[in-house]
């Protein structure tokens, strides 16, 4: 059974980089999965952030590319997320999870990350 | 980017009610439309996808449907496990993007 856990710090200061890692357990992340990064803040709607395929490039929302950068590590089966030049409006709970096509099948269980 | 577009945003029920929720796209997605379950302080949990397929292990009271702009989620018979926050996701582009969410209270 898939498995996905999201760790990172909590807290995060303004114009600092955000920086989560998601390990996966029951499935090798070299396998047939997609896998990605979504957001949801306080209230408000989920928002894709990005994903990638193992053996290929990682691709980014356009509202986000410019400060987000995804990278993978098959030997920890671990892929993290970093966001750079946060504000107080990527506060949110970043859920990690995995992708067949634009579906998003098994999810972490989400972590809260604050910018303050 | 397609915006997705749900009503109502909230809504009051009962057990044993059917209910339907809907959900717009801003162009036609064809039958790229998924469907996710969220209850407090978990992640969604997928339900359906491309608008009418069940997800494994979902019960038969939920149902979906619609294709290109306009589709719905039917609750046959609503339990009291039901009671949570539903979003639409369209699957047929990228950046995937999620509707503002309908959630679903004890009357």
């Amino acid at each position: 059974q898939v498995q996905l856990q999201e760790s990172g710090p909590g807290l995060v200061k303004p114009s600092e980089t955000l920086s989560l890692t998601c390990t996966v357990s029951g499935y090798s992340i070299s396998s047939d999965y997609y896998w990605g990064w979504i957001r949801q803040p306080p209230g408000k709607r989920l928002e894709w952030i990005g994903s990638f395929y193992h053996s290929g490039s990682p691709y980014y929302n356009p509202s986000l590319k410019s400060r987000v950068t995804i990278s993978v590590d098959t030997s920890k089966n671990q892929f993290s997320l970093k966001l750079s030049s946060v504000t107080a409006a990527d506060t949110a709970v970043y859920y990690c999870a995995s992708v067949t096509g634009w579906n998003f099948h098994h999810w972490g269980q989400g972590t809260l990350v604050t910018v303050s | 980017d397609i915006q997705m577009t749900q009503s109502p945003s909230s809504l009051s029920a009962s057990v044993g009610d059917r209910l339907t929720i809907t959900c717009r796209a801003s162009q036609s997605i064809r039958s790229y439309l998924n469907w996710y379950q969220q209850k407090p302080g978990k992640a969604p949990n997928l339900l359906i996808h491309d608008a009418s397929r069940l997800q494994s292990g979902v019960p038969s009271r939920f149902s979906g449907s619609g294709s290109g702009t306009d589709f719905t989620l039917t609750i046959s018979s609503l339990q009291p496990e039901d009671f949570a926050t539903y979003y639409c996701q369209q699957s047929y582009s990228s950046p995937a993007t999620f509707g503002q969410g309908t959630k679903l209270e004890i009357k």
